[in-house]
């Protein structure tokens, strides 16, 4: 079945640093991937939509510059967090668009900034 | 304002009986409704989808129900087994608008031994 990769799973980084996550799909196009962020015991919250080939299209409140979203391919999306500081810790996970119009998701990114 | 609610945070059940998970959503142009369910530090995992032109949508244990009229949606899960033991989200989508889904919540299930 469809499958959406996300890495790495987990990551560590000092404040000021920027880190990149991706997101694949791996048996199936996507020219449209989204990216989440969750905080603990709340609910996915939608950061930004990242379409192939074009900009993406961010939340209300997302800052573009501090999340940057490159979808170079259709198999393709990552998500850097520049200049990470602590409030940037989080799980943060994609998903894509795949077969019978269901969403798959990657299995997620536990990003702690010392 | 919240387009789709889960008014239950937490829901805890006994291990064989039937686990019913509510949600409510106030956007009538929403057409296609899924459950996921989600482990700590995981991605959430799809369960179960339905559109809007059915009321029911059965696979295995996991049965979606779908009140248009009242905007509601449940999911029963028989019978429970610890393994459910998770969040399960519901997500509401209009498709004709694309496919910007809109989470609820969450609740949490813990099926007791």
């Amino acid at each position: 079945g469809a499958v959406v990769s996300q890495h790495p799973s987990w990551v560590i980084c000092k404040s000021g640093t920027s880190v990149k996550i991706e997101c694949r799909s791996l048996d199936f196009q996507a020219t449209t991937m989204f990216w989440y962020r969750q905080f603990p015991k709340q609910s996915l919250m939608l950061m930004a939509t990242s379409n192939e080939g074009s900009k993406a299209t961010y939340e209300q409140g997302v800052e573009k510059d501090k999340f940057l979203i490159n979808h170079a391919s259709l198999t393709l999306s990552t998500l850097t967090v520049t200049s990470a500081h602590p409030e940037d810790s989080s799980f943060y996970i994609c998903s894509a668009p795949g077969p019978n119009e269901k969403l798959f998701f990657g299995s997620g990114t536990q990003l702690s900034v010392l | 304002d919240q387009q789709v609610k889960q008014n239950s945070p937490s829901l805890s059940v006994q291990e064989g009986r039937i686990s019913i998970l509510n949600c409510d959503y106030t956007n009538s142009m929403f057409d296609y409704f899924l459950w996921y369910k989600k482990y700590p530090a995981e991605g959430p995992t799809f369960l179960i989808s339905i559109s809007s032109i059915k009321d029911k949508n059965e696979d295995g244990r996991f049965t979606v129900f779908l009140n248009k009229s009242a905007k509601h949606l449940s999911l029963h899960i028989v019978p429970s087994q610890p393994g459910d033991s998770a969040v399960y989200f519901c997500a509401a989508s209009d498709l004709l608008a694309g496919q910007n889904f809109v989470f609820g919540p969450g609740t949490r299930l813990s099926v007791l031994p």
